[in-house]
């Protein structure tokens, strides 16, 4: 089955740590994104690659760095810099850019206490 | 900034109705224009992708597109319970090398 997937679905951590997402896809898209949503909100774009070795900041960029270094994976560091990092973080892609349909992965609900 | 904007709702119609979602955008460069369904505690799902002006249809779900008024609008027919959810509007963006998402309309399907 074809799909993106991301690990772990709930993530707990001490204020202060950095802490890695995970996002793997098997579509073959050239596209991958990441976004964060908090309650009641929309959709944030954090960064996002269009291409292996390339990756571009999005809205909210602060506090996030990332690495495009095979097409099928996109990780997503939340570092400590980040002031407000507990909220639910999606992975999406697309075959390439924004005029594409995106497909989302089932999400990592991230809570630092 | 580029805005893709939706009323937060909640939009309460009774099973079997015409639920109609809208969606307004300001860049006037946006050619491609999506509509995702959000569960509760999950990721949006894609229901339908628009590109054109005017209608497109897929089952129960009709998009339109409003290039000259800048508006895209979501009919679902014969609303079902199961069609509770949060609506995400969302345009491409930036050159088409991204996506815009409003914040979502809530719909809630009464019995």
């Amino acid at each position: 089955d074809g799909g993106i997937t991301q690990s772990p679905k709930y993530l707990f951590r001490k204020e202060g740590q950095n802490v890695t997402l995970s996002c793997e896809q098997n579509l073959n898209h050239d596209a991958m994104y990441w976004y964060r949503q908090d309650p009641g909100q929309g959709l944030r774009l954090i960064y996002y690659s269009q291409i292996v070795n390339d990756f571009q900041k999005g809205d909210i960029a602060e506090g996030y760095s990332v690495s495009r270094e095979k097409k099928e994976s996109f990780p997503l560091t939340v570092t400590s810099a980040q002031k407000n990092p507990t909220a639910f973080y999606l992975c999406a892609s697309s075959i390439s850019g924004g005029q594409y349909e995106q497909y989302f992965g089932p999400g990592t609900r991230l809570t630092v206490t | 900034q580029k805005e893709v904007e939706q009323n937060s709702g909640p939009l309460s119609v009774p099973e079997g109705a015409i639920a109609s979602l809208n969606c307004t955008y300001s860049d006037r460069g946006s050619q491609s224009f999506f509509w995702y369904r959000q569960y509760s505690g999950k990721s949006p799902e894609l229901i339908m992708s628009i590109y054109s002006n005017g209608d497109k249809e897929d089952g129960r779900f009709t998009a339109q597109l409003n290039k000259a008024s800048q508006y895209v609008s979501l009919l679902i027919r014969d609303s079902q319970p199961s069609d509770s959810a949060t609506y995400l509007c969302a345009g491409d963006s930036g050159g088409y090398q991204k996506v815009t998402f409003g914040t979502g309309t809530k719909l809630q399907v009464i019995p």
